[in-house]
């Protein structure tokens, strides 16, 4: 089982809307991931969080706005979202520094209306 | 160039063949190199984790590393059909945070 625990599971939304998706690790880790995987394409990095600072941001729109709490958290704060931002949005996790195996969550399944 | 290629598959296979799945990369730099199965549906689960060259085992799963040549393999021996899944391989240099995934392999073992 996955020590990485992503809420909710499955997301629908308007475009109008406004939701969090959520990440919790509890392996004392101090890098954090959001990856955003389409159907059958391999996850594409969207932000990194390292010691609670954003470290990583790959040009994503700002209607996706990262938080990190603290360093067991990880939200993603969603607004005015468009149909193609429908995905499988991931959380993932590893040691601070350089080394360390990424950790992946099961993952939040959006889909935008 | 892509910077990490990967046959896409879908990778056909009977219960119990062994299965080889490849990588070929470009950047030099790249130290750690890690395979994860992926559910249809589910997030990618980390089998392998290696660093710089040579083999790791786990059960029946086997790791190579050959970065003379860039190419890393992911042997699977006695391949069960719960094998069936899609196969990414993903690497990271020395240094930075950012992990270049494969476009994954989809493998079916048929019982």
């Amino acid at each position: 089982d996955t020590e990485v625990t992503q809420t909710p599971k499955h997301l629908v939304m308007g475009m109008t809307n406004k939701k969090s998706l959520k990440c919790e690790q509890h392996m004392g880790h101090r890098a954090m991931y959001w990856y955003k995987q389409k159907a059958k394409k391999p996850p594409e990095l969207m932000f990194v969080y390292s010691y609670e600072k954003l470290s990583i941001n790959e040009s994503v729109p700002s209607r996706f706005s990262p938080e990190c709490p603290n360093s067991s958290l990880l939200n993603l704060h969603l607004h005015a979202l468009q149909p193609e931002d429908s995905a499988l949005y991931l959380c993932a996790s590893k040691q601070g520094g350089n080394t360390g195996e990424l950790f992946f969550g099961e993952g939040s399944r959006l889909t935008v209306l | 160039q892509k910077e990490v290629e990967q046959d896409p598959g879908p990778l056909s296979v009977p219960e119990g063949a062994i299965v080889s799945l490849n990588c070929t990369y470009s950047n030099s730099a790249f130290q750690y190199f890690m395979w994860y199965r992926q559910y249809s549906r589910k997030g990618p689960e980390l089998l392998m984790y290696t660093y710089s060259s040579g083999n790791k085992e786990d059960g029946r799963f086997t790791a190579q590393v050959d970065k003379s040549s860039k190419y890393i393999s992911l042997f699977i021996r006695d391949s069960q059909p719960s094998d069936s899944a899609t196969y990414l391989c993903a690497m990271s240099p020395n240094y930075g945070q950012n992990f270049v995934f494969g476009p994954g392999t989809r493998l079916s073992v048929l019982p």
